[in-house]
Formats: C-alpha cells, structure tokens, sequence
C-alpha cells in the first residue's frame, strides 16, 4: 500500500499552461507538505497545511495554488507556467508537531 | 532563514567507512534528520536524532550530534555500492515555518567496487 501517493510522476507541458499535481495520502495525517526540489538538488519548502488550513506559505508566487479538500489531499495547481517552474515537486504528510514527515515519490515537471 | 550545510560529493571503496557530514546554524533545532535520495527516486528517511540526544545507531548507521558546535554526521559502516546516493541532511525546529524540514544541499556519494 502507498503512503503518499502523487500524480502524475511526469509532467510534460508547454510555457503559459495551467497544470496540476495531485497527492494522497493513507496515514490518517493531519499536516500536509510540497516542497521543491531544482535542478541542483536543492529541496525547499513551498506550502504546508494542518487540518485543511494553510500554515506555511513561502516565498511562492501567486501562480501556485494549493488546494487541501480534506486531510487526506493536497494538490498543487500552477497557471501560467514558466521555464524555471521546472523541477521535482514533492508531497508529504505527517502529524503535526510529529518527528518524521513520509515522502510521496515525486512529480518531475518539465516545462517547455 | 538558517542554513544547512554539507559538503556536496564523498567517495569510497565498497567495504570502507563512509562519514558524510553537516553543518546547521539554528541553535533551537529540535530534529536532525539523514534522507537519501537515489537517481530518479524520492526521499527515504534514514533516521533521525533529536536534539538532546548525541548519538543513535541503527544497523549499519550511525549518528552522531555535537550540538555545541551545532555539527552532525552520518557513518555507514560497511559502504555497499547500493548505498550510492544523494544523502540530506535536514533539520526542524519551532523557529523556521512551523515544522518544515530545513535541508541541506545534499552530499553525492558514489562507491566504487
């Protein structure tokens, strides 16, 4: 059984599309995470919810738009995409305030 | 925001010791995470110290926190060519974005046979 599910794994697309990611998870968490990881490996945090609501949002543009219908989901949608919104966009989910957030595997965005 | 440092690339011979090392700056860390990453894959969680401890051990890994000179490492014994990876290290604490994971850049490890 997958934990933390996301999809699609890859996202081919061109400059200027809108697109989404979608992630899921069955450990019954309460805090869900997206974090960016670029080119040269380097992993940041985009947004976090708790419980549906939005706790961290980071220095992201408007374009991205987190969407958490309920504990369980939290997807990523992107309008207007841009060269340097490529990357590897990932998921995870953990209790709150718990020791150890559990990965999805990933969605590789290339945009054209 | 704090920062987290390590060394970006480490190899060793199948068989050998390998330490990968880190550096953090926020003295109110309370978890010190090692994640690894392998080509085209996501972040496994290898494990975990908190903040009050010095070291953990766990199989072939080992852990070891200097919290004063806000140092960790991560040994593994016995290096195998299948631990060639992306090791991260990370860490959380109440003062950056409630409990995100703060990561490092990542050190490559690659072993030879």
């Amino acid at each position: 059984d997958t934990a933390v599910s996301q999809t699609p794994k890859y996202l081919v697309t061109q400059m200027g599309n809108d697109k989404s990611i979608k992630c899921e998870q069955n450990l019954g968490h309460d805090t869900m995470y997206w974090y960016k990881q670029d080119s040269k490996k380097f992993l940041k945090i985009m947004f976090s919810y708790n419980n549906k609501e939005l706790i961290i949002n980071e220095t992201v543009p408007n374009r991205f738009s987190p969407k958490s219908p309920d504990k369980a989901h939290l997807n990523l949608h992107i309008n207007s995409l841009e060269l340097g919104d490529s990357a590897v966009y990932f998921c995870a989910s953990s209790q709150w305030n718990a020791d150890t957030q559990y990965f999805g595997p990933g969605t590789r965005l290339t945009v054209l | 925001g704090e920062d987290v440092e390590q060394s970006l690339f480490l190899s060793v011979r199948e068989g050998d010791s390998s330490v990968i090392n880190c550096t953090y700056t926020d003295s109110s860390s309370t978890y010190l995470y090692w994640y690894k990453q392998e080509p085209g894959a996501g972040l496994q969680l290898l494990t975990y110290i908190f903040s009050n401890m010095d070291m953990k051990q766990d199989q072939r890994l080992t852990v070891l926190l200097n919290k004063k000179d806000k140092h960790l490492s991560l040994r593994i014994a016995d290096t195998q060519t299948g631990d060639s990876a992306i090791y991260f290290c990370a860490e959380t604490s109440n003062s950056n974005s409630e409990y995100a994971l703060n990561f490092g850049k990542g050190t490559s490890l690659l072993v030879t046979p």
